[in-house]
């Protein structure tokens, strides 16, 4: 396994501006989560999808963010109208969706800076 | 109350020390705890995985769950200065498909 990886590592843009993230998990991992952590906190949970099909979002996925995972591989995370609450470390897990021990690998996160 | 309570700390301690952090709980339908290390500026890494109460080893490191008393602890024997980091619990009530409720993570400087 290559590991969960991210791009991009780091976004500085300004806020109103519009932002796209994309996380590809490890190969043949049918679950893919998003979280958002804050400086000194523990990461919290955005949304999770199985395959291509988004099962939960968090109510910190306001109206303004939108997640797809349009062939059950790769995924993105968009911030429309950026605020600079929205500061933060983007987070994306996969795990394989098998019985038994089914654990969440990190990827190196997406640091956004909103201006 | 949050549902998962940790101390942030930050901890220090000399090289070779015994590390032990803690976390607790308020949801009685947690089951599957566990522990990530996360260095500055980078992604969590699994460390530990327990399901229920009970102890699991893993060289250094040690799991513990008291569900009774709804708290869980890690330690670390021999701490090195490579286990410089923040230590993040995490939780679900489920095994799979669910998000990981995390505590705020405990910071740990080991000087050698």
């Amino acid at each position: 396994d290559t590991g969960v990886s991210q791009d991009p590592r780091h976004k500085i843009t300004k806020r109103g501006q519009n932002v796209t993230f994309r996380c590809d998990p490890i190969s043949e991992h049918n679950r893919l989560y998003w979280y958002r952590q804050t400086l000194g906190q523990g990461p919290e949970f955005l949304t999770y999808f199985q395959n291509e099909a988004q099962l939960e979002k968090s109510r910190l996925l306001s109206d303004r963010f939108s997640a797809e995972r349009p062939k059950g591989s790769f995924s993105t995370l968009e911030i429309q109208r950026t605020e600079q609450g929205d500061s933060a470390m983007y987070l994306c897990a996969s795990s394989p969706g098998r019985a038994g021990t089914d654990t969440q690998y990190f990827g190196p996160g997406t640091r956004l800076t909103v201006l | 109350q949050k549902e998962v309570e940790q101390d942030p700390g930050p901890l220090s301690v000399p090289e070779g020390a015994i590390v032990s952090l803690n976390c607790t709980y308020s949801n009685s339908a947690f089951q599957y705890f566990m522990w990530y290390r996360q260095y500055s500026r980078k992604g969590p890494e699994l460390l530990m995985y327990t399901y229920s109460s009970g102890n699991k080893e893993d060289g250094r490191f040690t799991a513990q769950v008291d569900k009774s008393s709804k708290y869980i602890s890690l330690f670390i024997r021999d701490s090195q200065p490579s286990d410089s980091a923040t230590y993040l619990c995490a939780m679900s009530a489920w095994q799979a498909g669910t998000a990981l409720i995390f505590g705020k993570g405990t910071t740990l400087s080991v000087s050698s």
